[in-house]
């Protein structure tokens, strides 16, 4: 059936780097996406969204990137912090499977 | 500043006992999801409703588990009988196409 699937379970980055943090979906009349961070103890919060009739949207450090070609979304985020270490989610509007995310863990 | 709250934010019981989780969505939100977090299983859909009806919740175990919404401030998930394999984080969120969630449920059945 239609999902939605992060790339890599994992991810470890230095603080200061650049983190990006990829996802492929199936369903291609998807046309609403959201990014979630889950820190721990806690319940997974809205970061960011795009809609399909954009590529591209920008945050505060953070920027989604959408193609529609290849059906990819990526998350990136600018200058990495400790703070940002966390379980990112990436969804489609009315999401009802998340799935187990991607881990990031920022290095001092 | 309006959030989703849920309580027991803990909970440790025995195994055949009865577990009520309960929610209070976002004034004004009509979906509300119950899901359920598991290392293994990561973050899984149980149930959700639209204005109080139920929706889906083919991801429920139908012999042990049921969700109501009593009123629009008002979701609740019971466990009866609770068994070991059902610990786990419980998530209530609300919303529409963006789901506002929870603090959860940390559920421990011995």
């Amino acid at each position: 059936g239609e999902s939605v699937g992060l790339h890599l379970p994992t991810l470890s980055v230095q603080e200061g780097d650049n983190s990006i943090i990829n996802c492929a979906y199936s369903n291609s009349a998807s046309d609403y996406f959201i990014w979630y961070k889950q820190e721990s103890g806690k319940g997974p919060q809205f970061i960011i969204d795009i809609r399909s009739n954009m590529d591209k949207r920008q945050g505060q450090r953070v920027t989604v990137l959408l193609n529609k070609t290849v059906k990819h979304l990526s998350l990136q985020i600018a200058a990495t912090q400790p703070g940002d270490s966390a379980v990112y989610f990436c969804a489609e509007g009315y999401a009802l499977n998340f799935g187990k995310g991607t881990s990031l863990l920022v290095t001092p | 500043d309006a959030r989703v709250t849920q309580t027991p934010r803990d909970k440790v019981t025995e195994m055949g006992q009865e577990v009520t989780m309960r929610c209070q969505p976002i004034l004004g939100h009509n979906t509300v999801f119950w899901y359920r977090q598991t290392m293994m299983q990561g973050l899984e859909l149980l149930a959700y409703f639209r204005n109080r009806a139920p929706l889906d919740d083919s991801g429920m175990p139908k012999d042990r588990f049921s969700a109501e919404m009593p009123d629009a401030t008002l979701a609740t998930l019971k466990i009866q009988p609770s068994e070991p394999r059902d610990s786990a984080v419980y998530f209530c969120a609300s919303g529409g196409e963006t789901q506002y969630f929870g603090p959860g449920t940390r559920l421990l059945v011995l």
